[in-house]
């Protein structure tokens, strides 16, 4: 077990709708890091956030966005949801941005099916 | 051509023997190079992480970086059943980080 907490496990949905993904990080973690895994594209970096703070923004789709609130924990939205946006998506954390930052610790997954 | 490269597999070896795994990039600004265990359904496990280049060793896993080519590799000593699983190598630049597709990994018994 990492100590990160990925809720819900399983989200099934329609096409056209929005979904909110929550990440709980390792107790005295600040970096959240959210990915999308398919398997046509592997593991694609979305976007980090570091204390509340965007840090950096991978491939992430203008339809998704992230925030991450005072208690740590970070939300993921999907909106106008397509075929291609089923997916495992996972969070990660580590203890700051910056020479720990490769020191990631992932979370279970949340697996998205869109129908 | 994605920035990390790797052979998807399956790659099928009989316990105990040694794995190498390896992985290609090439974007020069990759500054930390690490290397993920996946199990089926799980969330990637941080397995090793080096800076230069060069060996890192941690017990049955070897971590070998050269820069000079591009190329990553990561040995596995008398490998287990229990390290059947797609083993992931990932790069960072600045807070972006990428990673490779993945190899699959079995190990027979």
């Amino acid at each position: 077990d990492s100590g990160v907490t990925q809720t819900p496990k399983h989200l099934i949905t329609a096409t056209g709708q929005r979904v909110t993904l929550r990440c709980s990080p390792r107790s005295g973690d600040l970096s959240v890091y959210w990915y999308q895994q398919s398997l046509d594209q592997g593991l694609q970096f979305l976007i980090h956030y570091y204390n509340g703070e965007e840090r950096a923004k991978g491939n992430i789709l203008e339809r998704f966005s992230a925030q991450q609130f005072p208690d740590l924990h970070s939300e993921l939205n999907l909106s106008s949801l397509e075929l291609g946006d089923s997916a495992l998506y996972f969070c990660a954390s580590s203890v700051d941005s910056g020479t720990l930052a490769y020191e990631q610790y992932f979370g279970p997954g949340t697996r998205l099916t869109v129908t | 051509q994605k920035e990390v490269e790797q052979d998807p597999g399956p790659l099928s070896v009989p316990e105990g023997a040694i794995v190498s795994l390896n992985c290609t990039y090439s974007n020069s600004a990759f500054q930390y190079f690490m290397w993920y265990r996946q199990y089926s359904r799980k969330g990637p496990e941080l397995l090793m992480y080096t800076y230069s280049s060069g060996n890192k060793e941690d017990g049955r896993f070897t971590a070998q970086v050269d820069k000079s080519s591009k190329y990553i590799s990561l040995f596995i000593r008398d490998s287990q059943p229990s390290d059947s699983a797609t083993y992931l190598c990932a790069s960072n630049y600045g807070q972006n980080f990428v990673f490779g597709p993945g190899t699959r990994l079995s190990v027979l018994p």
